[in-house]
């Protein structure tokens, strides 16, 4: 599976938008991008995922570059309690394999 | 609906105990695995199951032993606790026929091995 590449940390304001990048320019066809997020040393938390569009549900809107090797996850009025460890992950999805691979992610820190 | 259960939340072990970490789901996920998160790297697979009775190793599998005689459950049992043990471990699952990325993980349990 690709890796990723993520700022270390990040801050943001209450109320404005998050943007946040991930670098993954080794990936190939068959792998999808995910999110998850890690609230304060809780279990991480599934966010959105995609393949080639963009896409946005209740939480956030993923934007893929077209390309494909760069994506950024985008939290359209952050607040307090999105503070939190960011995750990009990309892998194939695979059928039963759900061998994603972690990295450290984005400390992203949302302040009043 | 609980989601995904681990208990305990806590644990202190001298080194050279055994135990087991419990794992249990209630939405019918046929996909289950454990992680461990350590300081400064990035949450690591140890095992993984695909539905009852069927088991396979991850990442870092070495001094972890698991099963899975149900559905529901997915135990992870520690042999001979040692130090390097010493981690937060997560338990995740996920439900069949969907995107095989989305894991719904439990909350940690917080083992400290002496």
């Amino acid at each position: 599976d690709a890796k990723t590449t993520q700022p270390t940390s990040m801050d943001c304001a209450e109320g404005r938008a998050a943007n946040l990048p991930c670098n993954h320019s080794t990936i190939s066809g068959n792998e999808y991008v995910y999110w998850y997020r890690q609230i304060h040393s809780q279990g991480p938390q599934y966010i959105i995922h995609g393949l080639k569009n963009n896409e946005t549900n209740e939480m956030a809107s993923l934007i893929i570059t077209e390309d494909r090797k760069s994506s950024t996850l985008i939290l359209p009025h952050a607040t307090l309690r999105d503070t939190a460890v960011y995750y990009c992950i990309v892998s194939r999805n695979a059928g039963n394999n759900r061998k994603l691979i972690w990295g450290l992610g984005t400390s992203l820190a949302v302040n009043p | 609906n609980a989601g995904v259960t681990q208990t305990p939340k806590f644990q202190v072990l001298k080194t050279g105990q055994s135990m087991t970490l419990q794992c249990a789901q209630d939405m019918n996920h046929e996909y289950m695995s454990w992680y461990r998160q350590d300081p400064g790297m990035g949450l690591r697979l140890i095992h993984y199951s695909v539905g009852a009775g069927i088991t396979d190793q991850g990442e870092v599998p070495n001094g972890y032993n698991v099963s899975r005689s149900t559905t529901e459950d997915f135990p992870l049992r520690l042999l001979s606790a040692a130090p390097s043990q010493t981690s937060v471990y997560f338990c995740a699952s996920s439900p069949p026929g969907t995107s095989t990325g989305e894991l719904f993980f439990g909350e940690g349990s917080r083992l400290t091995v002496l």
